[in-house]
């Protein structure tokens, strides 16, 4: 089993549609998650994290998590062209020094 | 604020070679991590240091790869041989120190062993 699993897409919405990424995860320990965006031939760049659970707001962006389920999400509100990447998923590991795990990423394709 | 620099951008050599690449990590920033980046895949921490000092290297290939950090700013990540499956981007990040904080990755410098 993967430390970090996403599904590898492509996923494609149509423009103005929600599009929904997800996550899981093996370490029961993790305590804060971290969306990272990725375009094709860049480097990633943070979107948002999340160490409560439940739903976090920021912008078009709402990351979800449920600790119990070991599930976290996120959602795309009023998807746009320019948000096709690849959408890295990290939880922290346990323990300090802030280790990121990070998953394989699912492709986000959105057409006009 | 500038970012995170690394140099070269791109690198392509002859398996059994030797490569380093070098990162400046944000001005001020005590911690430093080197990824690897295989295609298709997420980054792997390869080493991460804390300072001048070394926190994690659990995977990093000894054997061949070695890094250092001599003045606690910027770092060299070094491959000696390399071999066809180092072929991949080297991404350097850095974050404020250890604790809970974001990491800022560098533009990657992509390497290809022929």
């Amino acid at each position: 089993q993967k430390e970090v699993e996403q599904n590898s897409g492509p996923l494609s919405v149509p423009e103005g549609a929600i599009a929904s990424l997800n996550c899981t995860y093996s370490d029961r320990g993790s305590q804060s998650f971290f969306w990272y965006r990725q375009y094709s031939g860049k480097s990633p760049e943070l979107i948002m994290f999340i160490y409560s659970n439940g739903d976090k707001e920021d912008g078009r962006f709402t990351a979800q998590l449920n600790k119990a389920s070991q599930y976290v999400s996120l959602l795309i509100r009023d998807s746009q062209p320019s948000d096709s990447a690849t959408y890295l998923c990290a939880p922290r590991r346990p323990g300090g020094y802030n280790k990121l795990i990070f998953g394989a990423g699912t492709r986000l394709a959105v057409h006009p | 604020e500038a970012g995170v620099a690394q140099s070269p951008r791109y690198k392509i050599i002859e398996k059994r070679q030797s490569v380093a690449f070098w990162c400046n990590p944000i001005s001020g920033h005590a911690t430093l991590y080197w990824y690897q980046q295989i295609l298709g895949q997420g980054p792997k921490l390869l080493i991460q240091f804390q300072n001048n000092g070394v926190v994690d290297d659990s995977q990093l290939p000894k054997d061949r790869f070695s890094a250092e950090r001599l003045k606690g700013v910027d770092s060299t990540l070094k491959i000696q041989p390399a071999k066809l499956e180092d072929s991949a981007v080297y991404l350097c990040a850095s974050s404020p120190g250890d604790r809970e904080e974001t990491q800022y990755f560098g533009p990657g410098t992509r390497l290809l062993v022929l």
